[in-house]
């Protein structure tokens, strides 16, 4: 069964400090790999997608994220976090019949 | 383009009781997924829905429920209340129906059931 592990709760980094958010997935076939932020109250917005090709995929908000088949993992970086970027970010795996399969969740605090 | 729409935003119910929620996807989507975030449990797939047919389930008793129209929208059905049924209900649509399409998610309903 696919599944997808964000082994870190909680996150604080210092407002222009770089950001790396861990990601690991289980998944039979090639992966497709989103990550989503969501802030309090809201719904998810799509930060950016990994379905094939280039293993660095670009998002919106100056967010990237490497895929690495060899270890499993899809973790999402951003050179220099803004106070605004404080939300809660899930990791996903597309699975059969357009179902997504969520982790946990890491949240993210940015102090100033 | 509108994006995905949720109505209500807002719900309380109280045990016992059932509740209809509504989801209006982007115009040209026809796939719509539903989804439970609770604290406990996270985020969790309910159910998929494309040109009226359900094409996905997740691990929900048949309490939960849905269907779609024809011009896309869908609403999902919960009978009998518990309160463990309190979360936020997320909606999401795509185009058109495949695994690595990008799914666009609406802001939710918030249920609270006492």
């Amino acid at each position: 069964a696919q599944s997808v592990t964000q082994p870190d709760i909680h996150i604080t980094v210092s407002e222009g400090a770089s950001l790396e958010l861990r990601c690991n997935y289980s998944y039979g076939a090639t992966p497709y790999l989103f990550w989503y932020v969501q802030s309090p109250g809201q719904g998810l917005q799509l930060l950016l997608k990994y379905f094939s090709g280039d293993t660095l995929v670009q998002g919106i908000k100056g967010f990237e994220a490497e895929f690495k088949r060899s270890q499993s993992s899809f973790n999402l970086r951003k050179p220099s976090v803004h106070w605004s970027d404080a939300a809660e970010y899930f990791c996903a795996v597309g699975a059969y019949g357009n179902k997504l399969v969520f982790g946990a969740g890491t949240i993210l605090r940015v102090k100033s | 383009k509108a994006g995905v729409t949720q109505t209500p935003r807002y719900l309380i119910k109280t045990r016992g009781q059932q509740v209809t929620l509504s989801c209006s996807p982007i115009s040209g989507h026809r796939s719509v997924s539903w989804y439970q975030q609770t604290p406990g449990q996270g985020l969790q797939f309910l159910f998929e829905y494309f040109s009226e047919t359900q094409r996905n389930k997740g691990n929900f008793p048949g309490r939960f429920s849905g269907r779609q129209f024809s011009n896309s929208r869908s609403e999902m059905n919960v009978s009998t209340l518990e309160l463990g049924d309190s979360a936020l209900y997320l909606c999401a649509s795509s185009f058109p129906r495949d695994n690595k399409d990008e799914q666009y998610f609406g802001p939710g309903t918030r249920l609270t059931v006492t």
